[in-house]
């Protein structure tokens, strides 16, 4: 299993353009989460997807879109950055019906928005 | 309003000693608390789970306790080792919506 992957690794954008963050995982994980780690501030959820077609929002939704149409897949589309959306973006999974199942976290995408 | 705090100072820590850290939580009611390791340019990896109505947990050298009346967990590290140091971080059950909420996190630094 390779687990929990992310693309890019690294990503600079200008402020306005748009982009999509890619996270997949090969573990038939029906929980699917995107957060922001920033200095200071700890993991922040953006939004999270308990099942293909399901998605909802978490502390920190705006400026980000999600969809959710299979299983493996959980891209995160920034519509237009904003210098406020630098920071580190990691995509996590679990099952959905053990809350207490281990969440596995992906290597993460460090974005800067000039 | 609600919060998770874990001591924004690094903990240095001598080889061989028991590493502790403390994380504090307001306003949450949580039915379980995690604990994650995370490197330099990774993401977490998770280490324990311990629920409400347990009192302490153990892997390896590691313990965690959980005490829901003064909302705190403790995270022990014993024998610590060089390759222990990382930051640490609590996280818990935000509500019954399957979200997590994170702590900050604590650096440990073990001195050989």
């Amino acid at each position: 299993n390779a687990g929990v992957t992310q693309t890019p690794k690294f990503q600079v954008l200008k402020t306005g353009q748009s982009m999509t963050l890619q996270c997949a995982q090969d573990m038939n994980h029906e929980y699917m989460s995107w957060y922001r780690q920033d200095p200071g501030m700890g993991l922040r959820l953006i939004h999270y997807s308990v099942g293909a077609g399901i998605t909802d929002q978490g502390e920190v939704p705006n400026g980000y879109n999600v969809s959710r149409s299979t299983t493996e897949d959980f891209p995160l589309r920034l519509l237009s950055a904003a210098p406020s959306q630098t920071s580190v973006y990691f995509c996590a999974s679990r099952r959905a019906h053990h809350r207490t199942d281990t969440q596995y976290f992906g290597p993460g995408t460090r974005l800067t928005v000039l | 309003s609600q919060k998770i705090e874990q001591n924004s100072e690094a903990l240095n820590i001598q080889e061989g000693k028991t590493a502790t850290l403390t994380c504090n939580y307001t306003n949450y009611s949580p039915a379980y608390l995690q604990w994650y390791r995370q490197d330099p340019g990774r993401g977490p990896v998770f280490l324990l789970l311990i629920r409400e109505n347990e009192k302490e947990k153990r892997k390896e050298r590691l313990k965690v306790t959980f005490d829901t009346t003064l909302k705190q967990s403790l995270f022990h590290i014993t024998a610590s080792q060089p390759a222990d140091s990382a930051t640490y971080l609590c996280a818990l059950e935000a509500d019954g919506n399957n979200r997590l909420a994170f702590g900050k996190g604590n650096q440990v630094v073990v001195i050989p």
